[in-house]
């Protein structure tokens, strides 16, 4: 069983489209992120929500907004999609915030492609 | 802010040599220090993780170091294999996340 798994694996589309990635782990963890992987393979953190509640939010465009119906889903959505989206976005999850001991489960990674 | 580097960003060896990759980290107050491994289109999968007060860790041809002091690890790779090909990123936690370094692209040729 997949424990960090994210939807869709690939995804292309226009300018200006809105656009959402879905993300889902069975780990039971109370903590999940969404990382962004620029094209020179930088990953730098956008979001990080901690049992539903949002606790990191890193200087990322308001047309990102991240939410969590539930601590096992945190899905990105996208507004008006440009071109420097393109990157390849990861989420991950831990047991509880990073500062601990606790190791990030990742998921295998939703390449954005914006045309 | 933290920042971490790591150094070389490729590197190719043949099969059978061993070989050592290094991250180094700009603040030295961190809880642990992980090794992960990515592969193409693939997500991340880790290594090893080293807690602040050990100084080294070990799995399988797998070895790493950390030196807080100085601010630095390295993972040490025996016997390298071409199943050793990948992208090798070192992290450190921050307040409630990674930052991660920049990554070493390793390829190992049979």
């Amino acid at each position: 069983d997949t424990a960090v798994s994210q939807t869709p694996k690939y995804l292309v589309t226009q300018m200006g489209n809105d656009k959402s990635i879905k993300c889902e782990q069975n780990l039971g963890h109370d903590t999940m992120y969404w990382y962004k992987q620029d094209s020179k393979k930088f990953l730098k953190i956008m979001f990080s929500y901690n049992n539903k509640e949002l606790i990191i939010n890193e200087t990322v465009p308001n047309r990102f907004s991240p939410k969590s119906p539930d601590k096992a889903h945190l899905n990105l959505h996208i507004n008006s999609l440009e071109l420097g989206d393109s990157a390849v976005y990861f989420c991950a999850s831990s047991q509880v915030p990073q500062g601990t001991a606790n190791v990030l489960t990742f998921g295998a990674g939703s390449r954005l492609t914006v045309l | 802010k933290q920042e971490v580097t790591q150094i070389p960003a490729a590197l190719s060896v043949p099969e059978g040599e061993n070989l050592v990759l290094n991250c180094s980290f700009t603040d030295s107050a961190i809880y642990n220090l992980q090794w992960f491994r990515q592969d193409p289109g693939k997500g991340l999968t880790s290594l090893l993780l080293i807690q602040s007060s050990q100084r080294e860790q070990t799995s399988g041809r797998l070895n790493a170091s950390l030196d807080k002091s100085s601010g630095r690890s390295t993972l040490y790779i025996a016997a390298s294999q071409p199943g050793d090909s990948a992208t090798y990123l070192c992290a450190v936690p921050g307040a409630n996340n990674l930052f991660f370094g920049t990554g070493t692209r390793l390829t190992v040729i049979p």
